[in-house]
């Protein structure tokens, strides 16, 4: 069985530009959360999408947006990109039969803004 | 706000030298909290979940337990590809599929 498939791994952007990531979750998921991950503050939590719905979003500006296909595919897009943004971004897909279920991590896309 | 926090941020350990990892919590009606390890520029790889104080969890030379206020990460005779970053999350009150994780215990296992 696949696992999630993050693409590109790495991205090298300039400061102003935009950035799309796309994330393929585990077939048969349908729920997909974005985090960030930096040396300083860990993980943080972007959002997750559901059924093609957002039904959580993090404490970031609204630079940051995403959205999820019919086929459970997300995308999240940066705009603007500051040199704070250079991070891990992980995406993660879990079942979610209504109860806690466990999520599966992609192996992230390292952004760089120089 | 809930709160994860892990000890020590980094252990060093001699092959075989066995020790544990601690996670401590700070959500009321706690769903689940979650284990992950994570090699350096990969994404997290799930390790355990563990739902009810007093569950326990094995796998290889860990062993995962959870009591009502923090959950503790046992490594017995480690080896040096036990080095990784180890991560527990919990998720927040409410239905939301969002994780709130701790910064890790990056643990280094010397030949």
């Amino acid at each position: 069985k696949a696992g999630v498939t993050q693409t590109p791994r790495y991205l090298i952007k300039t400061r102003g530009q935009q950035v799309t990531l796309s994330c393929s979750p585990i077939s048969g998921h349908r729920s997909v959360s974005w985090y960030q991950q930096t040396p300083g503050q860990g993980l943080q939590f972007l959002f997750e999408y559901f059924s093609e719905t957002q039904r959580n979003k993090g404490n970031f500006p609204g630079r940051f947006s995403g959205r999820q296909f019919s086929n459970s595919r997300s995308e999240m897009n940066v705009s603007t990109l500051e040199l704070g943004d250079s991070a891990l971004y992980l995406c993660a897909s879990s079942w979610r039969l209504g109860g806690v279920t466990e999520a599966f991590f992609g192996q992230g896309t390292r952004l760089t803004v120089v | 706000e809930d709160q994860v926090t892990q000890s020590p941020e980094a252990l060093r350990l001699q092959e075989g030298e066995s020790s544990s990892l601690n996670c401590s919590y700070t959500v009321s009606g706690l769903r689940g909290l979650f284990w992950y390890r994570q090699d350096p520029g990969k994404g997290p790889e799930f390790l355990f979940t563990l739902y009810s104080a007093g569950e326990e969890k094995e796998k290889e030379r860990l062993k995962a337990t959870l009591t009502k206020k923090e959950s503790f990460l046992h490594i017995t005779a480690p080896k040096p590809e036990d080095s990784a970053t180890y991560l527990c999350a919990v998720p927040p009150q409410g239905g939301s599929e969002k994780l709130v994780f701790g910064k890790g215990t990056k643990l280094t296992v010397n030949p």
